[in-house]
């Protein structure tokens, strides 16, 4: 079964700091992989599309990290900002019948305090 | 720059009731999908519609659950007998082509709240 988890479920950090969220997946066949930012009660936005063959991918302080081997990926948020506070949802698209199906995770619901 | 806009951004219905939710993609966009997301939990797969017809569906989307692209430019949800359980946010994303990689952006709307009462 097509799955992705992310891990924490949530964190909280100061503001100035970095911080690293998870995210591993069961998705097959797979063709890429794109983390978006959720603000509360908005659209996702996206940050990075990463494909197979691409093993990490910059977005200003937003830098995504991506083990096809080991079917993880990582993004990696340096000196944060209030403005960071939101969800992170990781997506994993499927190769299926000439189309493609975008699996969500979870999610990391992020916090930075002042 | 462009965007998937959304309406209404709030509806509030009671149960039995029929809603269309309305979007309006990018222009250029030939890929249109709806997803929902109930309160507190993740995004799901609704459905995703392409030359005018739908190329797949989830368990979700059900008998009660229609979706239509009535002109050039709207794409609209319906949902005939709304239940309690229908009440969530529910997006509207849209992109341009899938490249042989799949990567082709997926840009998403800010979302119709249904209430079920």
């Amino acid at each position: 079964k097509n799955q992705v988890e992310q891990s924490p479920q949530s964190l909280i950090i100061l503001e100035g700091k970095n911080c690293t969220l998870q995210c591993n997946y069961t998705v097959s066949p797979f063709s890429n992989l794109r983390w978006y930012k959720q603000d509360t009660g908005r659209g996702p936005v996206s940050l990075t599309i990463m494909t197979f063959s691409e093993n990490t991918k910059s977005n200003g302080r937003y830098t995504a990290t991506l083990d096809a081997d080991t079917k993880q990926s990582s993004l990696h948020i340096t000196a944060s900002q209030l403005s960071d506070s939101a969800s992170y949802i990781c997506v994993v698209s499927a190769a299926t019948s000439g189309t493609y199906k975008y699996i969500f995770g979870t999610g990391t619901r992020l916090k930075v305090l002042a | 720059e462009p965007e998937v806009t959304q309406t209404p951004s709030h509806q509030v219905t009671q149960m039995g009731q029929e809603v269309i939710l309305r979007c309006v993609p990018i222009s250029n966009h030939l890929y249109f999908y709806w997803y929902r997301q109930i309160l507190g939990q993740k995004v799901e797969f609704l459905v995703s519609f392409y030359n005018n017809e739908i190329s797949e569906k989830s368990e979700i989307f059900d008998d009660q659950f229609s979706v239509e692209r009535p002109d050039g430019s709207n794409f609209t949800l319906k949902i005939r007998s709304t239940k309690l359980e229908d009440s969530a946010m529910y997006f509207c994303a849209s992109n341009k082509r899938l490249d042989y990689r799949g990567t082709g952006e997926l840009f998403f709307g800010e979302g119709s709240r249904l209430t079920v009462l």
